[in-house]
């Protein structure tokens, strides 16, 4: 099956800082990836529609400056929380399509626990 | 209204027994759906999609109801390794996926 990495697994900063995560798609060309945010006991929200080569689309709420992504290949999606504060604190998954396996169905990274103090 | 909605559980169950559990979503425009599982504190993997007819895969079967806008999933000998969340999932368009809260199956020895 296609496997989608992110780094760092988990992170820890200081209210007013900026954190990026990194999500990659390992054995395929991923045109698509999407950013999800949990929190505890709560389902997925999707937070933005990543598109390789122009502008991530935002899911109604999620502030676009604040988390900054960019597809600059067809393998990385990066995801930048600017500014961040312990509301901010959750479990951000990324997951992307493999167009090869399927239409429909998409591949989860491991995801990434923030934690702003 | 939500767009997928699902009975949060927890369903406790013996080892061996059957359990179901059922989904609802809203858009009737709603065109592919998925059971994704998600152990604790770990990302959602894909469990099975569901096809119109219905569709098994080993201990598992997943119905669609279009009809009624639900879909099932029915897990028969639970084992001890099949506690974790199951989230129901929907896609709207080519990209937009919406997923339910989850329900939580816990199965005792």
């Amino acid at each position: 099956g296609a496997v989608v990495s992110q780094h760092p697994s988990w992170v820890i900063c200081k209210s007013g800082t900026s954190v990026k995560i990194e999500c990659r798609s390992l054995d395929f060309q991923a045109t698509t990836m999407f950013w999800y945010r949990q929190f505890p006991k709560q389902s997925l929200m999707l937070m933005a529609t990543s598109n390789e080569g122009s502008k991530a689309t935002y899911e109604q709420g999620v502030e676009k400056d604040k988390f900054l992504i960019n597809h600059a290949s067809l393998t990385l999606s990066t995801l930048t929380v600017t500014s961040a504060h312990p509301e901010d604190s959750s479990f951000y998954i990324c997951s992307a399509r493999d167009p090869g396996q399927g239409p429909k169905e998409q591949y989860f990274g491991p995801g990434t626990r923030l934690t702003v103090t | 209204r939500k767009e997928v909605e699902q009975d949060p559980g927890p369903f406790n169950v013996p080892e061996g027994a059957t359990v179901a559990f059922n989904c609802t979503y809203s858009n009737s425009a709603s065109q592919s759906f998925f059971w994704y599982r998600q152990d604790c504190r770990k990302e959602p993997k894909l469990l099975m999609s569901v096809y119109s007819s219905g569709n098994e895969d080993g201990r598992f079967t997943a119905q669609l109801n279009r009809a009624s806008q639900y879909i099932s999933l029915l897990i028969r000998d639970s084992k001890l390794s099949d506690s974790a969340t199951y989230l129901c999932v929907v896609n709207i368009d080519f990209n937009k996926f919406y997923f339910g809260s989850g329900t939580k199956l816990n199965v005792k020895p």
